[in-house]
Parts: C-alpha cells; sequence; structure tokens
C-alpha cells in the first residue's frame, strides 16, 4: 500500500515571493508522482507529473517539482508566486504496477498568496 | 472541446431520497472514478470503471451506486443509506499510457447538500 503526507496543510506567502510545497510518499515499489491544484468549488486540473527520465519535472503556471527518490520527496517550487496561485494543492501517487485504482492522494496544502 | 461534465454543480437531497450525479467524458478514455471530498481531508474512492459494464468498489462505496452502460458515462446513485452524504464529488478519468492506466483527468465537481 502507498500513503502521501503533505508536510504543511496551510502555506502563507507573500506575492513575489519563492514557495515550497513538500510531499514524502512511502511505498514498497517504484511510483508515478503527481501534483494537482484545486481552485475553490472546482475541481482537480493536473499541474505536473513525474512518469520517467529527468526528476526534474516542470508543469503549468511556472511550477517545477524534483522527484528524490532517496528521500521518498516530491516537493512542488515555484520561484515567484502570484495571487492568482492561491489555491489547494494536492501530492499524488500510483504504483508502476497494479490496477487502473490505485492513486493515493495526499490531504493537501492550502496556499495562500498575500499582497 | 474535449474534457469531463459533471452536472447539477448544486444537488440538494431530502432524507430518505436517492439523488443521480452526472458524469460524462468526451475524451475517448476507457476508465473512469468517482470521489468524494470532505472539507481539508483529501479525495477517497468510491467506485471505478476500467472498461464498459464493469466497475468495481472503492474504499467508500457503502451507500452509493453506479452503472456504465457507455463508454462516455458513469452516474453515481447517491442512496438513502448513504447516512452523511454532504460533500463535494469528483469523477475523474484515464486513459492508457503506455501500458497503463496513470493519469487521471478531472471533472469540475458537483457539491451534494442534504436539506
Amino acid at each position: 500500500a502507498q500513503s502521501v503526507t503533505q508536510l504543511d496543510s496551510q502555506v502563507p506567502v507573500f506575492e513575489e515571493a519563492p514557495v515550497e510545497l513538500r510531499c514524502n510518499y512511502s511505498s514498497s515499489v517504484s511510483v508515478y508522482l503527481f501534483w494537482y491544484v484545486q481552485y475553490p468549488n472546482q475541481g482537480l486540473q493536473l499541474l505536473l507529473k513525474y512518469l520517467s527520465g529527468s526528476t526534474l519535472v516542470k508543469g503549468i503556471n511556472g511550477f517545477e517539482a524534483e522527484f528524490n527518490k532517496s528521500q521518498t520527496s516530491f516537493h512542488l517550487r515555484k520561484p515567484s508566486v502570484h495571487i492568482s496561485d492561491t489555491a489547494e494543492y494536492f501530492c499524488a501517487v500510483r504504483p508502476f504496477s497494479g490496477s487502473a485504482r490505485q492513486l493515493t492522494f495526499g490531504s493537501g496544502t492550502q496556499l495562500t498568496v498575500l499582497p | 472541446d474535449g474534457g469531463i461534465t459533471q452536472s447539477p454543480k448544486y444537488l440538494f437531497r431530502k432524507e430518505g431520497q436517492n439523488v443521480t450525479l452526472s458524469c460524462e467524458q468526451n475524451l475517448n478514455h476507457d476508465a473512469m472514478y468517482w470521489y468524494r471530498q470532505d472539507p481539508g481531508q483529501g479525495l477517497r474512492l468510491i467506485y471505478y470503471s476500467q472498461i464498459v459494464n464493469d466497475f468495481q468498489k472503492g474504499d467508500i462505496a457503502e451507500g452509493y451506486s453506479v452503472s456504465r452502460e457507455k463508454k462516455e458515462s458513469f452516474p453515481l446513485t447517491v442512496t438513502s443509506a448513504q447516512k452523511n452524504p454532504t460533500a463535494f464529488y469528483l469523477c475523474a478519468s484515464s486513459a492508457q499510457e503506455g501500458g497503463s492506466m496513470k493519469t487521471q483527468y478531472f471533472g469540475p465537481g458537483t457539491r451534494l447538500l442534504v436539506l
């Protein structure tokens, strides 16, 4: 079984400052990794994903994440945030093998960008 | 424009009533999913379907039912047996990527409230 821990439930940051949202996972098998963003009262939008290859993954809206297999982490970063980045961010993992269902989510991090 | 649509956006349920949430996708995806999201929590899987006329229970299937008669449609019925149905319901779908279902894409969600 897999588990995902998002270490911060709330992250306040000032506009134009850098931000890092932390995600650690636990799994006995290799996994694919995902970050999703959810704006208020909306569905989840895929920000980026790591399936294979380079461990530094670039996504939409200027976000990037780095897969660190030894530390089982997949932290999300943005060098300069905007007010419009205020949203909830979810990290998720899926094992390489297994059924289609096995996407495990973290509990989310609320990013609030302050003016 | 390809995507996933969910309707209605808001749904009110009276005690003892069954209600059905609609999910339609025109992405030609084989797999579809229903998740429940409660405040401050991640997503929990209710049901999923990998192919037409077949579906499996997720982690919290009690009090819910689904059907998959068409590839593009995966309606969810919240029955009167579900004692705490107030939540945000998200539908997702995924396609084969390199031999397995990896990335899930989400609809805009339906908020269910109990009167």
